[in-house]
């Protein structure tokens, strides 16, 4: 089952930075923290992912809580394409756990 | 990165027929895929953990002798839906993770199955 919270919607304007907030206050000492994006009607995307030190790589940055209970996921410029609905999933780093999926953001990009 | 296909992309077929999805990584072997269900404007839904050589195992709720899952080797896994309805009109994702990456579930196109 999905552990997280996330808001239902966001909107950001074009070019600026789009943070998006989860909240995990149950997540346990050995999971991750993943986020991924689904555009319409494809399979989601992979972000990033982080334990808890900050990340970042080419997509965006992911900001966690020095108690893990909640992370912010950043795209710094956000452009049209950008408009998606997010995911924030906590799990254990094995690759044959599931991904429990919770109801997701949806950005919309506004020009 | 790594690639999943699902085959095929769109399908539309009549009430009570079988249609069979088909999901294949690409470039990497996976022991392990899973298979997920979404009907619109809804999030994703874990229907089952597809095994290699295995059985298939459920999440709680799915039934088994509705959707049958073959994995019979590294590359590739089936999702039967038998005897479709209507209800079972969906959009299915398949995912696979690639162990030598480690870090990432490589999620497929989708298939959007219609049901008349």
């Amino acid at each position: 089952d999905a552990k997280t919270t996330q808001p239902p919607s966001m909107d950001c304007a074009e070019g600026r930075a789009a943070n998006l907030p989860c909240n995990h206050s149950t997540i346990s000492g050995n999971e991750y923290v993943y986020w991924y994006r689904q555009i319409h009607s494809q399979g989601p995307q992979y972000i990033i992912h982080g334990l808890k030190n900050n990340e970042t790589n080419e997509m965006a940055s992911l900001i966690i809580t020095e108690d893990r209970k909640s992370s912010t996921l950043i795209l710094p410029h956000a452009t049209l394409r950008d408009t998606a609905v997010y995911y924030c999933i906590v799990r254990e780093k094995r690759p044959g756990n599931q991904f429990y999926f919770g109801t997701g953001t949806s950005l919309t990009v506004i020009p | 990165g790594a690639v999943v296909s699902q085959h095929p992309s769109r399908v539309i077929c009549k009430s009570g027929t079988s249609v069979k999805i088909e999901c294949r990584s690409l470039d990497f072997q996976a022991t392990t895929m899973f298979w997920y269900r979404q009907f619109p404007k809804k999030s994703l839904m874990l229907m089952a953990t597809s095994n290699e050589g295995s059985k298939a195992t459920y999440e709680q709720g799915v039934e088994k002798d509705k959707f049958l899952i073959n994995h019979a080797s590294l590359t590739l896994s089936t999702l039967t839906v038998t005897s479709a309805h209507p209800e079972d009109s969906s959009f299915y994702i398949c995912s696979a993770p690639d162990w030598s990456s480690y870090n990432e579930q490589f999620f497929g196109p989708g298939t959007r199955l219609t049901v008349l």
